[in-house]
Order: C-alpha cells, then sequence, then structure tokens
C-alpha cells in the first residue's frame, strides 16, 4: 500500500546532541511537510518542500533544518535540542491534482524524548 | 498559527450516541479538512469538503460546511468504542501556499462500552 513512513518510532537523545528525523513515502506526492505536535495542542507546521523548494515558517527556530534529497524522502534535523523540543513530529505529504490541493496524508509520527 | 476552533474541547458518549463536533474559522478556505488521531499516533484524514460544497458523507460521517458562518460540523452516527480519538479541523485557506493547513486544538472524544 502506498504510505508515509517515519523512523524512528521514539528517538531519545540528550540535551543539546543533535538528532535526525526520517521520512519516506510511496505516494509520489510532490509536497511534504515537517509538523510538530506537543501534547493536547494542534500540529504546527515548521517547513514544506515542494519537489526541492524549500518553505520555512516565519516562526520555525534556526535549530530546526530540513533536506530532501529526492521526491521520496526528507529529513528534520534539530541542531541542538532542548528540552522545549520534546513533542511529535509529524511528516505528511500532499499533492496537486491539477485544479485543486488534495488531503495531506499523513506518517505515523515520531515522539522525540529530550533527557 | 491556528484558524481552526473545535468545540467542544471534550466530549463524553456512550456507544451508540451520535457525536456533533464543531469547528469555526477565521478566514475565505479553499476546503476544510476533518482529522482524527488516536492517542500517541499519526492522523488519518476523514473527509476533505471544499468550499463549494455544503455537506459530505463517508459510512458513519457526515460533514457539514456554512461558509457564511465560517464553520463546519462532524457528525458520527452509532458512534463505537473504537472511535474513541482525538478529532482535528483542519482548513486550507485561500490565498496559502502549497495546500498548507491551518489546525486547530481538537476534541477529544471518549465513548465508553
Amino acid at each position: 500500500d502506498a504510505m508515509v513512513i517515519q523512523n524512528p518510532r521514539y528517538q531519545v537523545t540528550q540535551f543539546g546532541k543533535p538528532v535526525t528525523l526520517s521520512c519516506s513515502q510511496t505516494l509520489n506526492h510532490n509536497v511534504m511537510y515537517w509538523y510538530q505536535q506537543k501534547s493536547s495542542q494542534a500540529p504546527k507546521l515548521l517547513f514544506h518542500y515542494y519537489d526541492k523548494d524549500f518553505n520555512n515558517e516565519a516562526d520555525t527556530p534556526d535549530n530546526f533544518q530540513s533536506r530532501r534529497p529526492n521526491t521520496s524522502f526528507c529529513f528534520l534535523d534539530i541542531r541542538s535540542p532542548g528540552l522545549g523540543d520534546a513533542a511529535m513530529y509529524l511528516c505528511a505529504t500532499s499533492n496537486w491534482s491539477g485544479w485543486a490541493w488534495d488531503e495531506q496524508f499523513f506518517g505515523p509520527g515520531t515522539r522525540l524524548t529530550v533527557l | 498559527s491556528q484558524q481552526g476552533e473545535e468545540d467542544p474541547q471534550a466530549l463524553s458518549i456512550q456507544e451508540g450516541e451520535n457525536a456533533t463536533m464543531n469547528c469555526s474559522y477565521k478566514t475565505s478556505i479553499n476546503n476544510l479538512q476533518w482529522y482524527r488521531q488516536n492517542s500517541g499516533r499519526g492522523l488519518v484524514h476523514l473527509i476533505l469538503i471544499r468550499s463549494n460544497e455544503r455537506e459530505k458523507h463517508s459510512g458513519r460521517l457526515r460533514v457539514t460546511l456554512d461558509t457564511s458562518k465560517k464553520s463546519s460540523s462532524l457528525l458520527i452516527t452509532a458512534s463505537r468504542a473504537a472511535d474513541t480519538a482525538s478529532y482535528f479541523c483542519a482548513t486550507n485557506d485561500r490565498g496559502s501556499t502549497l495546500g498548507r493547513l491551518y489546525f486547530g486544538r481538537g476534541t477529544q472524544l471518549t465513548v465508553w462500552p
């Protein structure tokens, strides 16, 4: 089945130790999104890619970076995680149908714990 | 930043009852989407309703959209314990880039057996 895969599902890191979260998709969608979701809050968009064009949200901290080496893969790098970065990180994809944007398909998320 | 606001924040019902959740938003939209999230999991897309549509159905789900009131509702009929989850509305706003969505805080639905 076509899907969005995130690895790892659970990630534990230490304060200040860089971490990379991975997302891959088999849907061949041209847009990929990274969201941060803290407990009992709405998902918050960090950035998104249209193909290789990167779009950063204005309030996304510089500590967060992203790479999309090809259509299928997208990575979220947190350069120096702080305690406040502990959250669920969700990857999603979407496609332009030719006249409208389709729904977003989400991966299962990576739960990041910062010690 | 947030666009949709769900109401109520929490809803607790018995199996077999209907559950209604509401969403209000502030700007003009291309579409509004409802998602479900089980605890600690990713979001699952339920229904997308476009700005020129008023009602959509999918199984036990019914979504309405009133663009004049900038509001939407999600009705789950004959609820089951397995429907227990958080439900989010999200809007794709006119003028936003690349299908960007704005999510509300969600409604936590608990269905008791």
